[in-house]
């Protein structure tokens, strides 16, 4: 059966650190990979998307980035981290096409400071 | 760019009641997931559906997509039930990720 993964589950950085949230998919291949956060009192928000390895796509400029070195491992990154950041940050995955469901990693709670 | 409201925002029942929620969007989709976030912030899905009816358990939901609505009934609520729910909306790009829009969410408290 597929799983996702993600982690760390929860960190506090200062303003200006770097950032690296880490999501990887088992079970299958060649999956769609997404980046979201979740901000307080907001509804989820697309931030990055990829359809294979090295495929990137940005919905929202901002100092985040995102990297897809394997086919199954999506990392979203920050050089340095900003006060609005902290948020919730979801890795989830889909099969492209109409009729497949998402499916969602546990989260990362991250608080900059 | 595909607006998606919820509504309540917020809503607290007694064990037992029955539970409505809805999800109306601006824009034809393709389908549309109903999902459960947990406190701890876990989501899951619960249905996708893209005409009609899907039951599971406890938890129905109905679409109906001449109107651009959509809800999620809960039948004999209980306080396991507790969580937010979100509606999102797909629209199927057919050149590459699919296009999902969130509702912000409703909280749902059922109180014993």
């Amino acid at each position: 059966s597929q799983t996702i993964h993600q982690w760390p589950a929860t960190l506090v950085q200062p303003v200006g650190s770097p950032l690296s949230l880490e999501c990887t998919v088992e079970g299958t291949s060649n999956p769609n990979l997404y980046w979201y956060r979740q901000a307080a009192g907001r509804g989820l928000q697309l931030l990055f998307y990829s359809v294979g390895i090295g495929q990137i796509s940005s919905e929202v400029p901002q100092n985040l980035s995102a990297s897809r070195p394997q086919d199954r491992q999506f990392i979203l990154s920050s050089k340095k981290l900003l006060l609005s950041d902290s948020g919730f940050y979801l890795c989830a995955w889909s099969r492209l096409g109409l009729g497949n469901t998402i499916y969602f990693g546990e989260g990362s709670w991250l608080t900059v400071v | 760019k595909n607006e998606v409201e919820q509504s309540p925002q917020n809503l607290t029942a007694q064990e037992g009641e029955f539970i409505t929620i809805n999800c109306s969007y601006s824009v034809g989709i393709s389908a549309l997931h109903w999902l459960q976030q947990h406190p701890g912030g876990g989501i899951v899905s619960l249905f996708m559906l893209s005409s009609g009816k899907k039951k599971h358990g406890r938890l129905i939901a109905t679409i109906n997509i001449q109107e651009k609505h959509s809800s999620l009934h809960i039948t004999a609520s209980h306080p396991r039930d507790s969580a937010v729910y979100i509606c999102a909306v797909l629209v199927y790009s057919g050149g590459g990720a699919d296009g999902l829009t969130f509702g912000k969410g409703t909280h749902l408290i059922i109180q014993p």
